[in-house]
């Protein structure tokens, strides 16, 4: 079974550009995760989708950061214009329906550097 | 304010001893537990979880237990091996509606031969 995707792995960008992740989650998971993860720090959540709606997002800084999942399948995390806080490694995440509490599956990270 | 700490940045481990990754919450509402542990340049991995309503939770070299009263949870791996080495993140989940992880800070384990 492949895991979560993402793309791209690594990105860098100049501040104030716009910059797109991509996620392909487990195939029949219909919740996923937008977390960021800080240097030193645990992820924390962005985002999360039931299907193809956003059901918490309220630790999206929604002045610059947008998201989407159409078709309940991918989703994309926008970042328009990047600052150089952003620079984080980006993890999408996903998860069955009825399977265990929160056990979620993580891809490998988009790691972005905003100079 | 962390409301789950993982005070030790870093622990050190002999091949086949005991690691004991310490974990506390202050969140009286967090009902689930979950260790996840993270190779550079992957993702999180899940490990092991445990319920409330237990205090002990074990699969094959990893064991979780949980002490409500203190608010404390550790993960005991024995016997280490050097694959093991990694950053071991500690994860809380209540119950309420749009519930989330919260995670720690990590610790890393290196595990020498």
């Amino acid at each position: 079974e492949a895991g979560v995707v993402q793309s791209p792995r690594y990105k860098i960008i100049e501040k104030k550009q716009p910059v797109a992740f991509w996620c392909n989650p487990i195939s029949g998971h219909n919740t996923l995760y937008w977390y960021r993860q800080n240097l030193g720090q645990g992820p924390e959540l962005l985002i999360r989708y039931e299907n193809e709606e956003a059901v918490d997002d309220s630790q999206l800084p929604k002045d610059r950061f947008s998201a989407e999942r159409l078709k309940g399948v991918d989703s994309t995390l926008k970042i328009q214009p990047a600052e150089l806080g952003d620079s984080a490694v980006y993890l999408c995440a996903s998860s069955p329906p009825r399977q265990g509490r929160d056990t979620q599956y993580f891809g490998p990270g988009t790691r972005l550097t905003v100079l | 304010d962390q409301q789950v700490k993982q005070n030790s940045p870093s622990l050190s481990v002999q091949e086949g001893r005991i690691s004991i990754l310490n974990c506390d919450y202050t969140n009286s509402m967090f009902d689930y537990f979950l260790w996840y542990k993270k190779y550079p340049a992957e993702g999180p991995t899940f490990l092991i979880s445990i319920s409330s309503i237990k205090d002990k939770n074990e699969d094959g070299r990893f064991t979780v237990f949980l002490n409500k009263s203190a608010k404390h949870l550790s993960l005991h791996i024995v016997p280490s091996q050097p694959g093991d080495s990694a950053v071991y993140f500690c994860a809380a989940s209540d119950t309420g509606a749009n519930s989330k992880l919260t995670f720690g800070k990590g610790i890393t384990l290196s595990v020498r031969p």
